[in-house]
């Protein structure tokens, strides 16, 4: 079955710090794997997406993601957090069928930045 | 462009009452998608719709209900609404619907079912 696992449900990291969330998918043929980020109250963002070609794809905000098809991982980095990056962050695989397909959502990881 | 729109924003209903939301896509698409989101289920798939069909449906009973007009604007039904109806529904929007489209998603409607 198709999945998505997020690890940790919750992570605080001190301003300036580096992040690492993690996300590891189960999905049977080549994965279309997504990054969003959804702030309070607010919809969901797209961070960064991976279809194919270079496995250490770059996105908005400062955020990195790489494609790790041994790991089945697809892990979500930024080397410096800023207060503005705390937020609920959502790894999601594409699952597509034919003509039609939907997002696989994790369960999200909270972030939380210390001043 | 203007992003993805959703009204109401926000919502409270009774049990045993229906509701209607609204997704007005992003202009030019005209694959919609409605997701609800709750603190235990987290984001599930609810439907997609492209040029006034549903193509894909997700685990949903048959109290949600959905359609697609010529516009793209899309609406979502709830009958019979029940404690646990009480989500964030998410929609979002994409060209057409496909594997390698970036699916844009709007703010929300918060429903609470008292």
């Amino acid at each position: 079955a198709q999945s998505v696992t997020q690890p940790d449900i919750h992570i605080t990291v001190s301003e300036g710090a580096s992040l690492e969330l993690r996300c590891n998918y189960s999905y049977g043929a080549t994965p279309y794997l997504f990054w969003y980020v959804q702030s309070p109250g607010q919809g969901l963002q797209l961070l960064l997406k991976y279809f194919s070609g270079d496995t250490l794809v770059q996105g908005i905000k400062g955020f990195e993601a790489e494609f790790k098809r041994s790991q089945s991982s697809f892990n979500l980095r930024k080397p410096s957090v800023h207060w503005s990056d705390a937020a609920e962050y959502f790894c999601a695989v594409g699952a597509w069928s034919g003509n039609t397909g939907k997002l696989i959502f994790g369960q999200g990881t909270t972030l939380q930045v210390k001043p | 462009k203007a992003g993805v729109t959703q009204t109401p924003r926000y919502l409270i209903k009774t049990r045993g009452q229906q509701v209607t939301l609204s997704c007005s896509p992003i202009s030019g698409h005209r694959s919609v998608s409605w997701y609800q989101q709750t603190p235990g289920q987290g984001l599930q798939f609810l439907f997609e719709y492209f040029s006034e069909t549903q193509r894909n449906k997700g685990n949903f009973p048959g109290r949600f209900s959905g359609r697609q007009f010529s516009n793209s604007r899309s609406e979502m039904n709830v009958s019979t609404l029940e404690l646990g109806d009480s989500a964030l529904y998410l929609c979002a929007s994409s060209s057409a619907g496909t594997d390698q489209e970036t699916q844009y998603f709007g703010p929300g409607t918060r429903l609470l079912v008292l």
